[in-house]
């Protein structure tokens, strides 16, 4: 059974400049979630989908978006890229609607830096 | 709001040396306690749920308690493999899988 995807895993970007993130679930999988990593502040979350609609969102501003579409795969967007955008970019993947039992499956993420 | 801390933030041991991570939490309501091991260059990888106070899981050398303000990851005669970030999370409220995590303990085992 495959794994969590996420593409590209690696990009450069300058400041400014727009991304967009990709995510494909485990098969059967409707719930995706995505996180942002960085060494001083840890996993932060992003925002949630479920059966293609944001459920939940986190403390990020505007420039951070997401959507999912109706095969579950997700993508996010991060518009005019900061330098403080670099990051580690999780995508998180899961057969149950909610946390209860605490097992998410991760991808390998996307390392984003920016110049 | 609520909060998972994590310590010590890094953990340097020789092989066979025991010890334990330690996870603190604040939460109205525990509704789960979760711990995950990251690897370089990888997501986090699931290793354990505890629901209630007194509660043990275990996974070969790794064994996770729960009391009601804390978690204890302890790492029995530990191997360099198990050199890794681990991380402990708890879930967020309502209709969710968003977690909540802690910064993580580094880990380093040397042979």
């Amino acid at each position: 059974k495959a794994g969590v995807t996420q593409t590209p895993r690696y990009l450069i970007k300058t400041r400014g400049q727009q991304v967009t993130l990709s995510c494909s679930p485990i098969s059967g999988h409707r719930s995706v979630s995505w996180y942002q990593q960085t060494p001083g502040q840890g996993l932060q979350f992003l925002f949630e989908y479920f059966s293609e609609t944001q459920r939940n969102k986190g403390n990020f501003p505007g420039r951070f978006s997401g959507r999912q579409f109706s095969n579950s795969r997700s993508e996010m967007n991060v518009s005019t890229l900061e330098l403080g955008d670099s990051a580690l970019y999780l995508c998180a993947s899961s057969s149950t609607g909610t946390a209860n039992t605490g097992e998410l499956f991760f991808g390998e993420g996307s390392r984003l830096t920016v110049l | 709001e609520d909060q998972v801390t994590q310590s010590p933030e890094a953990l340097r041991l020789q092989e066979g040396e025991s010890s334990s991570l330690n996870c603190s939490y604040t939460v109205s309501g525990l509704r789960g306690l979760f711990w995950y091991r990251q690897d370089p260059g990888k997501g986090p990888e699931f290793l354990f749920t505890l629901y209630s106070a007194g509660e043990e899981k275990e996974k070969e050398r790794l064994k996770a308690t729960l009391t009601k303000k804390e978690s204890f990851l302890h790492i029995t005669a530990p191997k360099p493999e198990d050199s890794a970030t681990y991380l402990c999370a708890v879930p967020g409220r309502g209709a969710t899988n968003k977690l909540i995590f802690g910064t993580g303990t580094l880990l380093a085992v040397q042979p």
